[in-house]
């Protein structure tokens, strides 16, 4: 049953306090993403990998870090440098072919995990 | 003024209704067009993607995409329940990433 998993679907954090959000695909897609949704806006892009042991900056990248060690994962770390942590967070995914210059963006996305500062 | 912008809503209507939900946009370069659907506390799930301008069926939901007034919609004909979720317009250019709209809450009522 090929897709996305986020886990956990529900944190808290307290103040001060890394915390790490679990991405993992079967699909055999070589792009990952990272993005928040707040209410009222689009989501955002925090950080992306098309390949692994590589990966950029979103337009929100500060406070935040990851890692692309095997194409399934995609972690990601919230740091205590990000001020306003709470938020759903989406992972998603796309091949290549879609995910370059020339395509067409279709990305497809797990369920979230939702963060909550305490 | 943001690069994508969409009525957030709430869009509430009867079950059996038209629905037309509507993106506008700025820059000129997007070529791809897509919709999202998104359950509350949900991940978004790709509706229907359209490629420069003109309509594109799928079942219920036409696309339709208006480069000359840089304007898209989502039609839904025949409204039911299980369409009662947020929908997210989205856009690239060849060259760059992705941008997400706000997103519309649509409310279908039986």
């Amino acid at each position: 049953d090929g897709g996305i998993t986020q886990s956990p679907k529900y944190l808290f954090r307290k103040e001060g306090q890394n915390v790490t959000l679990s991405c993992e695909q079967n699909l055999n897609h070589d792009a990952m993403y990272w993005y928040r949704q707040d209410p009222g806006q689009g989501l955002r892009l925090i950080y992306y990998s098309q390949i692994v042991n590589d990966f950029q900056k979103g337009d929100i990248a500060e406070g935040y870090s990851v890692s692309r060690e095997k194409k399934e994962s995609f972690p990601l770390t919230v740091t205590s440098a990000q001020k306003n942590p709470t938020a759903f967070y989406l992972c998603a995914s796309s091949p290549v072919v879609l995910a370059g210059v020339y395509g067409s963006g279709e990305q497809f996305f797990g369920p979230g995990t939702r963060l909550t500062v305490l | 003024q943001k690069e994508v912008e969409q009525d957030p809503g709430p869009l509430s209507v009867p079950e059996g209704a038209i629905v037309s939900l509507n993106c506008t946009y700025s820059n000129s370069a997007f070529q791809y067009f897509m919709w999202y659907r998104q359950y509350s506390r949900k991940g978004p799930e790709l509706l229907m993607y359209t490629y420069s301008s003109g309509n594109k069926e799928d079942g219920r939901f036409t696309a339709q995409v208006d480069k000359s007034s840089k304007y898209i919609s989502l039609f839904i004909r025949d409204s039911q329940p299980s369409d009662s979720a947020t929908y997210l317009c989205a856009m690239k250019t060849s060259y760059d990433k992705v941008i997400f709209g706000p997103g519309t809450s649509l409310s279908v009522i039986p």
